[in-house]
């Protein structure tokens, strides 16, 4: 069975400074991995995903992970934050046949000016 | 405008009382799901359905039921709700799961005393 594991429960960056959010995978093959971000108040809303190939992959709002098969993980970064970016990450694994995606614990993100 | 809906967004009930949290979805989205989402937990998914009349457990079915009558509808039925049933409840729909973008309502606020 997959699993995913988000070792960072809370984050605070300061406006301007990069950021990168943890994620690792337990998976015997390929996953395909996604990153959503939830704002308060708010539903789900996705980010960036890998199925194959380039294992650097661009997302919305200024987003990218890189898939890193030698070390399981699969970890989100931005250059420049934004205060608008202060919500909760979740990193989720799917598995090609299996119908379910299974989340992290979440990682949730403060930003300070 | 594509878009998955739940209802309510907030529901105070008493143990016992039978309720249920309707969603649905116009995108004609094969694939349905159920989670819940409790503090230092993620999300958990409760129930899933890969098509009409077509419904599984998820990691946490106990205390839920759930019917998938036509496409677009997936409604979560609580027959005797306890407290422990407290919880953010999302509702989500893909294409087909593990491969595409899941959509999630805004959730529901669920209190149970």
């Amino acid at each position: 069975a997959q699993s995913v594991t988000q070792p960072d429960i809370h984050i605070t960056v300061s406006e301007g400074a990069s950021l990168e959010l943890r994620c690792n995978y337990s998976y015997g093959a390929t996953p395909y991995l996604f990153w959503y971000v939830q704002s308060p108040g708010q539903g789900l809303q996705l980010l960036l995903k890998y199925f194959s190939g380039d294992t650097l992959v661009q997302g919305i709002k200024g987003f990218e992970a890189e898939f890193k098969r030698s070390q399981s993980s699969f970890n989100l970064r931005k250059p420049s934050v934004h205060w608008s970016d202060a919500a909760e990450y979740f990193c989720a694994v799917g598995a090609p046949g299996n119908e379910k995606l299974t989340f992290g614990t979440g990682t949730r993100l403060t930003i300070i000016p | 405008e594509a878009q998955v809906t739940q209802n309510p967004r907030y529901l105070i009930t008493v143990t016992g009382k039978k309720l249920t949290v309707t969603c649905s979805q116009n995108m004609n989205h094969e694939y349905m799901s159920w989670y819940r989402q409790d503090p230092g937990l993620g999300l958990r998914q409760i129930y899933y359905s890969m098509n009409v009349e077509v419904t599984d457990k998820g990691d946490v079915p106990e205390g839920y039921k759930v019917s998938r009558k036509e496409k677009r509808n997936f409604p979560l039925i609580l027959e005797s709700p306890s407290p422990n049933q407290t919880s953010l409840y999302f509702c989500a729909s893909s294409l087909r799961q593990g491969l595409t973008e899941a959509f999630f309502g805004q959730g529901t606020r669920l209190t149970v005393v």
